[in-house]
């Protein structure tokens, strides 16, 4: 069945610092890509998407490219912030039933 | 637009005991899924509501049900309550599934329900 792996965490970087989160997955067919964020205390919020291969997903400074010949959707930003820090979900979606599967999350602290 | 509501926000209730959570879904939304967040088997999907028909199901015990009303409103139920029931409920709405491509899903603050 499809699945997603993601990096364990926590990632500790320090505010300007070049982010990458890994994100790999396995599906039948052509899933769509999806990165949610949730902060302390809050639900999902969808951070970025994209729905078929090559295709690069960018908010707020964060991109993620759907990379089908190697079934990764990495996420990256080029200088994170003290108000980065959460936990980020890589989660796909795909067949004929309104379901995402997620990734276990990743927890990421910035220190200022 | 008001965003997805869930209520109560937390509740503490005792093994063996029932227990019922709300949703009130985005205005024109159609759709509410209900996800269990827990730290150790990460975020799994329970089930889809659609037109108050269940169109999906995860792979959880009977214990856990669910319903949507008319208005879209949808309340899930999980009966016999157990310690590893503890988890935060998450609930998300989309306007509606399955018309081609990916509708997203909206996801609402959730519901800490601890078992004692």
């Amino acid at each position: 069945g499809n699945s997603v792996t993601q990096m364990e965490g926590p990632v500790t970087l320090s505010e300007e610092a070049f982010l990458t989160i890994n994100c790999t997955y396995t599906a039948t067919g052509y899933p769509s890509l999806f990165w949610y964020v949730q902060y302390p205390g809050e639900g999902l919020q969808l951070l970025l998407k994209a729905t078929k291969a090559d295709d690069k997903g960018s908010n707020k400074g964060f991109e993620a490219t759907y990379r089908k010949e190697t079934t990764s959707f990495h996420l990256e930003k080029g200088s994170v912030q003290v108000s980065d820090s959460a936990v980020y979900f890589c989660a796909l979606y795909g067949g004929a039933t309104n379901k995402l599967i997620f990734g276990t999350g990743t927890l990421l602290a910035v220190q200022p | 637009k008001a965003g997805v509501t869930q209520t109560p926000r937390y509740l503490i209730k005792t093994r063996g005991q029932q227990v019922t959570l709300s949703c009130s879904p985005i205005s024109g939304h159609r759709s509410v899924s209900w996800y269990q967040q827990t730290p150790g088997q990460g975020l799994q999907f329970l089930f889809e509501y659609f037109s108050e028909t269940q169109r999906n199901k995860g792979n959880f015990p009977g214990r856990f049900s669910g319903r949507q009303f008319s208005n879209s409103r949808s309340e899930m139920n999980v009966s016999t309550l157990e310690l590893g029931d503890s988890a935060l409920y998450l609930c998300a709405s989309s306007l509606d599934p399955l018309a081609g491509g990916y509708n997203e899903q909206f996801f609402g603050p959730g519901t800490r329900l601890t078992v004692l």
